[in-house]
């Protein structure tokens, strides 16, 4: 059975810090791993999707590793500004499914203090 | 500007009301899904819907009943409602290429009174 896990819960940094949120997943066979940031009370907005071929995703400040074989991603949040506080949820897509399902890891939650 | 759009945008309900939960997207995405988010929790999988046909259901309870009427909508029927029931609840699509993103709408908050 799949399992995601993220690691810290809960983060609270002043402006400007260089961060990294964890993610981990305990079945490797996976299609690929996908970051997402949900603010308070609305939907999920996609920040990256990693392959499982591949070893890092970059977009802007923001750039996703993966080593599939240790089970870990991290997303790396560069010069952090008061509007990257949100969750972050990570998720796997598992090769056994044809259906897209995602197994979501419980979140972080981010806070960039002014 | 999400790609994904759900009405309403919030919805309030009684125990013996019936109401319906839409979903519209215009991606040409042949697979939709609802999840169902409580606070500080991450979304949970009730239904998917790959090419207009219930291909998942996560044992919802049957006051939920979801309905595909064609490739680009998604509905959410419910029906005796607990006031447990109360959640964030998401869309989603996805256009079934394995290394594809999945889309979500931005929710309908409901509340079972």
């Amino acid at each position: 059975k799949q399992e995601v896990t993220q690691i810290p819960a809960a983060l609270s940094v002043p402006e400007g810090e260089n961060l990294v949120l964890n993610c981990s997943f305990t079945d490797s066979a996976i299609y690929n791993l996908q970051w997402f940031r949900q603010d308070p009370g609305k939907g999920l907005t996609s920040l990256l999707l990693i392959q499982s071929s591949q070893r890092e995703q970059t977009s802007g400040r923001l750039n996703a590793s993966l080593d599939k074989s240790s089970g870990r991603s991290t997303l790396y949040i560069a010069a952090s500004q008061p509007g990257d506080s949100a969750t972050y949820l990570c998720a796997v897509r598992r090769r056994s499914s044809n259906t897209g399902k995602l197994i979501f890891g419980q979140g972080t939650t981010l806070q960039v203090k002014p | 500007d999400t790609e994904v759009t759900q009405t309403p945008k919030h919805l309030v309900m009684g125990m013996t009301n019936k109401k319906s939960l839409k979903c519209e997207q215009h991606m040409g995405h042949r697979a939709m899904y609802w999840y169902k988010q409580k606070a500080k929790k991450p979304p949970e999988l009730m239904f998917v819907y790959s090419y207009e046909k219930l291909s998942i259901n996560e044992s919802v309870p049957s006051r939920f009943s979801p309905e595909c009427p064609n490739s680009s909508l998604l509905n959410l029927h419910l029906h005796a409602l607990q006031p447990e029931d109360s959640a964030l609840y998401l869309c989603a699509s996805w256009d079934s290429m394995y290394n594809s993103p999945l889309h979500f709408g931005n929710g309908t908050r409901l509340t079972v009174t």
